[in-house]
């Protein structure tokens, strides 16, 4: 079965802290890697990541994919109190185009 | 439209009862998807419509669950006979072709109480 495996779930930093959130797979047929933050309750597309993509920067946010790890890590720094969200990460599921496969998210709260 | 429409924000419902669930997709959007996100889960799909293709339902949890796409826009997610454990956040997306590849875009959702 496929897995997708966030952690921490949980994570509480001050302002200016930099994090990292984790993110490990097992599908077969990776095709592609997408993290969301969900604010409330509409995910917001951050980053994806493929083979031929597999370092995204934005920001202060970025992402690496170590495809021969099978995980991905978020990393933000100098985190913002508005940087306070759930950050999802989700994998293509194999043998599908268009359907992903979510992990549970990562509770991000940053305190002034 | 500029975004992803969902309608209701909020339904609280008795057990027993059917309720629906409406998605308005981006304009232009061929594609759109429902998951839904319960209490401490990830997201979990649930259908998919794309076109005038058939749509891939293998995400429904049970027959009380049904899903149309009128005219290629508007869906409509349809749970009868809700008992609690549907209780959730009901996620609409949509996006540009068939495949992540091209990113979704997604709705604020609805979240449905049943009790």
């Amino acid at each position: 079965e496929d897995k997708v495996v966030q952690s921490p779930l949980s994570l509480v930093v001050h302002e200016g802290d930099t994090v990292t959130l984790n993110c490990s797979y097992e599908v077969t047929n990776f095709r592609s890697l997408l993290w969301y933050k969900q604010e409330k309750k509409a995910p917001t597309f951050l980053f994806m990541l493929t083979s031929s993509g597999i370092e995204k920067k934005s920001g202060r946010l970025s992402s690496i994919l170590d495809k021969k790890e099978l995980s991905s890590i978020l990393n933000i720094t100098a985190t913002q109190t508005g940087d306070s969200a759930i950050y999802l990460c989700a994998v293509g599921a194999p043998g599908s185009n268009y359907k992903l496969t979510f992990g549970k998210g990562t509770l991000l709260t940053v305190n002034p | 439209g500029a975004g992803v429409s969902q309608s209701p924000s909020n339904k609280v419902t008795e057990k027993g009862k059917d309720v629906e669930l409406r998605c308005d997709p981006i304009s232009g959007h061929t594609a759109l998807y429902w998951y839904r996100q319960s209490l401490g889960q990830g997201l979990e799909f649930l259908i998919y419509f794309q076109g005038n293709s058939a749509p891939d339902k293998s995400g429904l949890p049970s027959d009380r669950f049904s899903a149309e796409r009128t005219g290629g826009s508007v869906s409509t997610l349809t749970i009868q006979r809700t008992q609690q454990e549907d209780s959730a956040v009901y996620l609409c997306a949509s996006s540009w072709g068939g495949t992540v590849l091209y990113g979704y875009t997604f709705g604020s959702g609805t979240r449905l109480t049943v009790v």
